[in-house]
């Protein structure tokens, strides 16, 4: 299986800065299929990207993503106070998806 | 509005069984698949099984594969999860998800809580 990695473990920023979280796959993830997604505390997951660069419905344009083969990057613009929360990325183009360990964005 | 709404979940003992189901409404239910997703307390997410729009197609995470079965009713709009021998590393909130066919998950609903604990 694909083992996804997160850097930074937790990223300590403060509104209105810019946050650039990493997911790097042990192998490549065939046809860019690799998602992220925001968890707040006490909340179910919701998908932001996917396709690697695909924002999903409803999801503000300071959210992008990009990447290709092992190395991808989920980049928010501005930090507004609703986005401190952990991410996740996820790979889909291999069985089993799997997903990375998590990237908690907090407040500084 | 997309709506997914589990239930089931509980305290069990090891060894117990446990059936999940998720209500779905807001969308049409048979046209997409659908996965459930667990998160144990304080970690990360793990996918656990999915299940094709039309039920030909099931697959299982080797941790629960021999173990579960991933079911759904279209006419009812709702999907199960039939969990036997439970074991300790079980213990999880149980995710009902809408799964693009591509394979990521497109909603989420708000989970159920299983414990397996003496």
């Amino acid at each position: 299986e694909i083992v996804l990695t997160q850097s930074p473990g937790t990223l300590s920023l403060s509104p209105g800065e810019r946050a650039t979280l990493s997911c790097r796959a042990g192998q490549s993830v065939s046809s860019s299929s690799l998602a992220w997604y925001q968890q707040k505390s006490g909340q179910a997951p919701r998908l932001l990207i996917y396709g690697a660069s695909s924002r999903a419905t409803g999801i503000p344009d300071r959210f992008s993503g990009s990447g290709s083969g092992t190395d991808f990057t989920l980049t928010i613009s501005r930090l507004e106070p609703e986005d401190f929360a952990v991410y996740y990325c996820q790979q889909y183009g291999s069985s089993p998806t799997t997903f990375g360990p998590g990237t908690k964005v907090d407040i500084k | 509005e997309v709506q997914l709404l589990e239930s089931g979940g509980g305290l069990v003992q090891p060894g117990g069984s446990l059936r999940l189901s998720c209500a779905a409404s807001g969308f049409t239910f048979n046209t997409y698949a659908m996965s459930w997703v667990r998160q144990a307390p304080g970690k990360g997410l793990e996918w656990v099984s999915v299940i094709s729009h039309t039920s030909d197609s099931l697959y299982y995470a080797d941790s629960v594969k021999g173990r579960f079965t991933i079911s759904r009713d279209n006419s009812k709009n709702t999907l199960h999860l039939q969990m036997n021998s439970l074991r300790a590393e079980d213990t999880a909130v149980y995710y009902c998800v809408k799964t693009h066919w591509s394979g990521y998950y497109i909603y989420w609903g708000q989970g159920t809580l299983v414990t397996v604990s003496s």
